[in-house]
């Protein structure tokens, strides 16, 4: 069984600049996730989709972030401009539910610095 | 509101010595709870989770976790750490809310194990 799959793995770009990250979850899952980890803290999360609607964005910036879902499977998440303290690893997880009881499937992150 | 609290940032240990990582939750409802581990740029895995019944579970690679719920505590231990365990680990507590589920991590405890 594929894994999550995310893409580009790291990413340097300047302030001001836009960036978008891709994520591919597990065939079947209908909830997705995007966390936020920046350097010796724990996933924070952004926006949670159930199938392509959105459950939880309450901790998405979005005057400069924004997220999609189309079709209820592949997730692209955008930053756009992009400030000094966006510098984290951006990591998409799936679960076949979202049931309390589930467990989450992580992709390996998009690394981000931004100079 | 729920909340994780992992009062080691980080814990040095000896190879084949035992180790105990800490996690307190505070919670107004019933939770779910999970340890993950995340290797070095790599995404987050499941360790162990405790749904109910028997309060000690067992997890991959030979750690367990003790769920107290008097204490509010789900400690993660193994009696002998091997060198492969340096990761970083995550206590996270889940539950239902407005019929999703929500998943909020821990700061994370960085485990160091010393040849």
């Amino acid at each position: 069984e594929a894994g999550v799959a995310q893409s580009p793995r790291y990413k340097i770009i300047e302030k001001r600049q836009s960036v978008a990250f891709w994520c591919n979850p597990i065939s079947g899952h209908a909830t997705l996730y995007w966390y936020q980890q920046i350097l010796g803290q724990g996933p924070k999360l952004l926006i949670q989709f159930q199938n392509n609607g959105v459950v939880d964005d309450s901790q998405l910036p979005k005057d400069r972030f924004s997220a999609e879902r189309l079709k209820g499977v592949d997730s692209t998440l955008k930053i756009q401009p992009a400030k000094l303290e966006d510098s984290a690893v951006y990591l998409c997880a799936s679960s076949f539910r979202g049931a309390p009881s589930g467990e989450l499937f992580f992709g390996e992150g998009s690394r981000l610095t931004v100079l | 509101a729920q909340s994780v609290t992992q009062l080691d940032s980080q814990v040095p240990v000896f190879e084949e010595a035992p180790v105990e990582l800490r996690c307190n939750y505070s919670s107004s409802v019933s939770v779910y709870l999970f340890w993950y581990v995340q290797y070095p740029n790599q995404g987050l895995q499941l360790l162990l989770k405790y749904l109910s019944g028997s309060t000690l579970v067992k997890g991959i690679n030979g750690f367990e976790a003790e769920f107290n719920k008097s204490q509010t505590s789900f400690h993660l231990r193994k009696p002998s750490v091997h060198i492969s365990d340096t990761a970083e680990y995550f206590c996270a507590v889940s539950l239902g809310s407005g019929g999703y589920q929500k998943v909020t991590f821990g700061t994370g405890t960085k485990l160091q194990v010393i040849p």
